[in-house]
């Protein structure tokens, strides 16, 4: 199965600023899924990108997916301190059968 | 209103006893799936199910045992066997094909 790695580890930012995390897999997908979760709680999937799309946008959430360097990245414009937590990629491939494999995150805090 | 519960929030083990941990979800969703967090790490797979009546080991199946007899329900129950149950505990379902998956809010269980 497909894990991501996450990077980085943990960003920190001030209110309004942007937070861009990345994402590195190994072998060809057929769609990457992003989640967050707030500290104690369950994750929430934030948006999926195909491995046919290069770019895909969701609010203040901006996803690219470049599949000849295997990687993903999330943008989040103009962040708010309501937007810590930590936010995890899963890459997945169809033989998975529904399994995902998570990552250890980026771990975003967004100051006041 | 649809999604995936967790009893209890807290759960408070003494060595050497079993727990069970609830999950419930009326989402109609085929497949559910068990996760286990430990601090500052990602989500391990411990047992997913597909269908009823049907579950297949994880990445950390040891210890731990489910049962699948209804396709609302997921109980998981940790045993004496595993050695380091301490951990945040996430039940999660999806549909069957999409790989989206919902999670409910998570059981901490600690062993005194």
């Amino acid at each position: 199965s497909q894990q991501g790695e996450e990077d980085p580890q943990a960003l920190s930012i001030q209110e309004g600023e942007n937070a861009t995390m990345n994402c590195s897999y190994k072998t060809s997908i057929n769609n990457l899924q992003w989640y967050r979760q707030n500290s104690g709680r369950g994750l929430v999937h934030l948006i999926l990108i195909r491995s046919n799309e290069r770019e895909k946008h969701s609010g203040r959430l901006r996803v690219t997916l470049d599949t000849s360097k295997k990687s993903s990245s999330l943008l989040i414009t103009a962040s708010r301190a309501a937007d810590t937590a930590s936010y995890f990629c899963a890459p997945y491939t169809y033989n998975q059968g529904g399994k995902l494999i998570f990552g250890q995150g980026t771990e975003l805090s967004v100051k006041p | 209103d649809g999604g995936i519960t967790q009893s209890p929030k807290y759960l408070f083990r003494k060595e050497g006893q079993n727990v069970t941990l609830s999950c419930e979800q009326n989402l109609n969703h085929d497949a559910m799936y068990w996760y286990r967090q430990d601090p500052g790490q990602g989500l391990r797979l411990i047992y997913y199910s597909q269908i009823v009546n049907d579950f297949q080991k994880g990445d950390i199946a040891e210890g731990y045992s489910v049962s699948r007899e209804k396709k609302e329900s997921f109980p998981l129950t940790v045993t004496s066997a595993q050695k380091n149950p301490t951990a945040f505990y996430l039940c999660a379902s999806s549909k069957q094909g999409p790989p989206e998956q919902f999670f409910g809010p998570g059981t901490r269980l600690t062993v005194l």
